[in-house]
């Protein structure tokens, strides 16, 4: 248990749809990374926010956004969906901002678009 | 760009035997880190080891061993006395504090332990 929590565990949901992925970092982490794993694209970093700001933006798309809030949870808003959104979505924390800090993951939220 | 190459998409290796994973990548970036994850069937993401760019020095936890050619790009993982706990997916990344892609990562190598 890496001590991050990812809610929920598994979404089932149609096209053109809105959701929110939850992440609640490990205590004492200031850093949320969100990814994208599929089989087209393989692991994706998406962005990162850093104690409330976004701190790096990967290759998220223009239909996702996310936020950090002041008790640092962090939430991945995904709109317009579409088959190819279907991915497992992980989001991982570490203590501070930059990338030599080990990142440890959540078990992930396995999306479906159907 | 940067990339990330892993070649072998499987490999194979006999319980208690010597294994070692492939990774080349690509950077014109000084100032990088080199990370390999495992992905056993839980899917769980989890850091086995990384190196720092800078350091010449190979990275080692327990059984597990890095060989870092900065010069040719290369990161393989070694990992010694192969256990069953082994078996997972394992990923080569690539982390650059400042580009906007701040970590790339390559397809992946699935290791089977067989006993």
């Amino acid at each position: 248990d890496s001590g991050v929590t990812q809610t929920p565990k598994h979404l089932i949901t149609a096209t053109g749809q809105r959701v929110t992925l939850r992440c609640s970092p490990r205590s004492g982490d200031l850093s949320v990374y969100w990814y994208q794993q599929s089989l087209d694209q393989g692991l994706q970093f998406l962005i990162q926010y850093y104690n409330g700001e976004e701190r790096a933006k990967g290759n998220i798309l223009e239909r996702f956004s996310a936020q950090q809030f002041p008790d640092l949870h962090s939430e991945l808003n995904l709109s317009s969906l579409e088959l190819g959104d279907s991915a497992l979505y992980f989001c991982a924390s570490s203590v501070g901002e930059g990338v030599e800090d080990t990142q440890y993951f959540g078990p992930g939220t396995r999306l479906t678009v159907l | 760009a940067q990339t990330v190459t892993q070649s072998q998409p499987e490999m194979s290796v006999q319980e208690a035997e010597t294994v070692t994973l492939s990774c080349t990548y690509d950077t014109s970036e000084s100032d990088y880190y080199l990370f390999w994850y495992k992905q056993p069937p839980s899917r769980q993401m989890i850091l086995v080891i990384r190196q720092e760019a800078y350091k010449q020095q190979n990275a080692t936890e327990n059984r597990f061993s890095v060989n870092f050619q900065k010069a040719a790009k290369s990161f393989s993982l070694k990992i010694s006395d192969s256990q069953l706990g082994d078996a997972a997916m394992y990923f080569c990344a690539l982390s650059n504090p400042y580009r906007d892609d701040k970590i790339i990562f390559g397809k992946g190598t699935r290791l089977h332990i067989l006993p």
